[in-house]
């Protein structure tokens, strides 16, 4: 069974306040990082999904990065906002026929 | 475009019952999934389809039977429910060609007593 890590577990940050959350994939065999967004009562939704070495993606305030050689994922969010408030998932996977393996996610605070 | 439909979003089972979780999609997804969400667990994987006529086993698959006889629908089964199945379950499908996201549905809480 792949094993991704996500750390820290939960974080609690001040409005308008930047932080940065990491994910750790096993390093061979790549194919995809994905990262979702999931709010409390909702489903997850998709932020990024990388593909490539170096890769950097951005959405409005959020952005992430991937290195496939020593396996691992940033994700940065840009002066938090209580919106911000949710627990981000990062997932792994090893083919376009091979299932996600999901972190246990980091759970956002934004404190108005 | 309805996305990954899910069904019901609650049930509460007493023990030794079976039931049906239903999930469906409209998006012409080949790959589904089946999760489910426990405290500080994550997402663990329950049974996973990359088309109709193929199902195969994911991290959690005891107690769950899966068949995928279209491409929309990949129905879960309980056959015979217990307390520790009591959970969150989330269906989820994707293109299977390229790295695409997944989409969920919106989840069914299962308590069983």
């Amino acid at each position: 069974i792949l094993n991704v890590e996500q750390s820290p577990q939960s974080l609690h940050v001040q409005e308008g306040d930047s932080t940065n959350f990491t994910c750790s994939f096993p390093s061979s065999n790549f194919y995809a990082l994905h990262w979702y967004r999931w709010e409390t009562a909702k489903s997850p939704e998709a932020l990024f999904v990388m593909t490539l070495n170096g890769d950097e993606k951005k959405k409005g305030r959020i952005s992430a990065t991937l290195n496939t050689k020593e396996g691992y994922s940033y994700l940065y969010i840009k002066g938090s906002q209580p919106e911000d408030s949710a627990t981000y998932l990062c997932a792994f996977c090893l083919s376009g026929n091979t299932p996600l393996v999901f972190g246990k996610g980091t759970r956002l605070s934004v404190i108005a | 475009n309805a996305g990954v439909t899910q069904t019901p979003k609650f049930q509460v089972l007493k023990t030794g019952q079976s039931m049906t979780l239903q999930c469906a999609q409209d998006m012409n997804h080949e790959y589904m999934s089946w999760y489910r969400q426990d405290p500080g667990m994550g997402l663990r994987l329950i049974h996973y389809s990359v088309g109709a006529g193929i199902t195969d086993q994911g991290e959690v698959p005891n107690g769950y039977n899966v068949s995928r006889s279209t491409t929309e629908d990949f129905p879960l089964r309980l056959l015979s429910a217990a307390p520790s199945q009591t959970s969150v379950y989330f269906c989820a499908s994707k293109d299977r060609v390229g790295a695409e996201k997944l989409f969920f549905g919106s989840g069914t809480q299962l308590s069983v007593l």
